[in-house]
């Protein structure tokens, strides 16, 4: 069974920096084809696609957030860290790290974590 | 980017009734598309992937349809567990980019 959970703080402060932990089990990424991709959403709002780590270490990311945005993984621990840089208000969101596996099930993002709520706010 | 127009944005059903909802894309994606739900407050729910694949354990009154620009979720006999919100998403090329939701209530 595959699970993921999301951890880190709950408030950041204006032009601070975001770390979030996903913490997963139930597959490893340094299978090939696996990765997990991190996603977002505001209040009320729709749903955002941030970024994406691969099992080769591959990784992609939005174009409007690129430049503020990093991804790693610690296989070992079965981790995914996303780093955000100099957070903004409008960043407010719940953030959900994602399992997706290339070639399977159309490479859709199939389980989800719980996500978690970050505010920024001075 | 491509972009991912969903409509309606929100929809009033009774419990039985057909519901359909729409996912066009700025340009061709193939079938690279799925659906989700998402209820207030929890993550969301794989339903469909390959534009018309049903997730495993996903009641089969939900399907979908479509290649190339035009998607279809189709809701056969809407039931009360089926509120919430909608999404599609296609995974053709970065940025990976949604629909705008479609909430549905049930009357």
């Amino acid at each position: 069974q595959i699970t993921l959970k999301e951890s880190g703080p709950t408030l950041v402060k204006p032009t601070q920096t975001l770390t979030l932990t996903c913490t997963f089990s139930g597959f490893s990424l340094s299978t090939s084809a696996v990765g997990v991709g991190w996603f977002r959403q505001p209040p009320g709002k729709a749903l955002e696609w941030l970024g994406l780590i691969y099992w080769d270490d591959d990784k992609r990311y939005s174009p409007s957030l690129k430049n503020r945005l990093t991804i790693t993984k610690d296989t070992s621990k079965n981790q995914v860290v996303l780093t955000m840089a100099n957070m903004n208000p409008v960043d407010t969101a719940t953030y959900y790290c994602v399992h997706r596996e290339d070639g399977y099930k159309g490479s859709a993002f199939d389980v989800w974590g719980q996500g978690t709520m970050v505010t920024v706010s001075s | 980017a491509i972009q991912m127009t969903q409509s309606p944005s929100s929809l009033s059903a009774s419990v039985g009734d057909r519901v359909s909802i729409t996912c066009r894309a700025s340009e061709g994606i193939r079938d690279d598309l799925a659906w989700y739900q998402q209820k207030p407050g929890t993550a969301p729910k794989l339903l469909i992937h390959s534009a018309s694949s049903l997730e495993s354990g996903v009641p089969s009154r939900f399907s979908g349809t479509g290649s190339g620009t035009d998607f279809t979720l189709t809701i056969s006999s809407l039931q009360p567990e089926d509120f919430g919100t909608y999404f599609c998403l296609q995974d053709y090329n970065y940025p990976l980019t949604f629909g705008g939701g479609t909430k549905v209530e049930i009357k």
